[in-house]
Parts: structure tokens; sequence; C-alpha cells
């Protein structure tokens, strides 16, 4: 009874390093999504992925890349990480087109210093 | 684009008393979803209340409900009897197959004994 996982729940960046952050649902599924957090902003979305083999850019994509391995898996890439990235990032899945809700991820504290 | 505003970055109700939380969208879209989420201090994002929007009658969910107006496109949300628990974030979010789902900034929300 997992839902949508992400890993790790906590990183600390240098700038200029490079990570991945997962996700994975094992609720079958298709549209998955990447968020960031910051205060006063609320969620922003970075990439979604409608159904498996597609992506799209959200709001704040610049800085980001994803992946979408398979229907359960999306991952976010950050190449070159910096001091702006440092937020919350949150994993979430839905059946998009349904109106069915989304179900996220305990979300990534994420430092860049 | 698909922008949702939520006007009041913080809110305070007694305990028992009721409180309407607004949220505003803009779309040209004619069929969406509207929902509700919750956020407490724990980070967990949970599903309050959703709306279609070809549905006339508004959402409730026990002492939730909604108060959808959609050719103001409006979308704001009632709480009844307010408990202490029920002090968090409290985000609006629109949602179409070609946009994913966009989140308002919040409401900080706090309940007084």
């Amino acid at each position: 009874n997992a839902g949508v996982t992400q890993t790790p729940k906590f990183q600390v960046l240098k700038t200029g390093q490079s990570m991945t952050l997962q996700c994975a649902q094992d609720m079958n599924h298709n549209s998955m999504y990447w968020y960031r957090q910051d205060p006063g902003m609320g969620l922003r979305l970075i990439y979604y992925s409608a159904s498996e083999g597609t992506t799209d850019k959200g709001e704040v994509p610049n800085g980001y890349n994803v992946s979408r391995l398979n229907k359960r898996e999306f991952s976010l890439r950050l190449e070159s990480a910096a001091p702006s990235q440092t937020s919350v990032y949150f994993c979430a899945s839905s059946e998009l087109g349904t109106g069915a809700p989304a179900f996220f991820g305990q979300g990534t504290r994420l430092t860049v210093v | 684009a698909q922008t949702v505003t939520q006007s009041q970055p913080e809110m305070s109700v007694q305990e028992a008393e009721t409180v309407t939380l607004s949220c505003t969208y803009d779309t040209s879209e004619n069929n969406y979803y509207l929902f509700w989420y919750k956020q407490p201090p724990s980070r967990q994002m949970i599903l309050v209340i959703r709306q279609e929007a070809y549905k006339q009658q508004n959402a409730t969910e026990n002492r939730f409900s909604v108060n959808f107006q959609k050719a103001a496109k409006s979308f704001s949300l009632k709480i009844s009897d307010s408990q202490l628990g029920d002090t968090a974030m409290y985000f609006c979010a629109f949602m179409k197959h070609e946009f994913g789902m966009r989140f308002g900034a919040g409401t900080r929300l706090t309940v007084k004994p």
C-alpha cells in the first residue's frame, strides 16, 4: 500500500553538482508530475507526463530534465544544481482526464549550498 | 496559461466557527476539475474535496463544502465547525489533461482554541 514513493527524503548538494530524484507509483496511474514548493509560492509544476512516453514542460522547467522510465517511474534530474533550486520537491500521480485526484509522495527537501 | 489565485495568504478562525477560503482561476476551457488540498505541518498533501466543472451542484464532504461559480471562475472552500486539526496550509488546484494540475499559492489557516 505504498502509493507514491520518492527518494531521497533529504539531500544537500554543492553548487554545480548533479543529482536525480526518483519517484515510483504503484497505483497504475497514467500521469505523473514533479512540483517544487517554495514559501509563499505554493506548488509550481516543473514537468509532467500525461502518459507513458510523453513529457511536457510545466511552469518552471528551466534547470531540470525528466525521464518517464516506464509507467511506474518518473525521475527528475538537476544537471548543475544552483542555490535557486533549494526547495521541497513533490512527485505526484493521477489518472489525468478522469477528474481523479492526484496522490503525492512525501516530498524531498533539497538544499543547494 | 491556466492560473490559480488564492488572495488570502493567512486566515484564522475560532474553534467551532465557520471560515471560507477564496480561490479564483483563469481558463478558457469549459471542462476541467477543481480541487482543494490540505497540507499539515507533516508536509503530506491530503485531498479535501473535488468538483467537476460540468456539475452545477456544489460538492460537499462532511464539514467541507465548496461554492463553485463557473461564470465567475471562483471556487471557494467553506469549513464548518472548525477543529484544531484543520490548522494547515490549504491549496486550490485546477486540473485539465492538456495542462496537468496547477496550484495556487496557498492559504495558511490557523484554528484558535
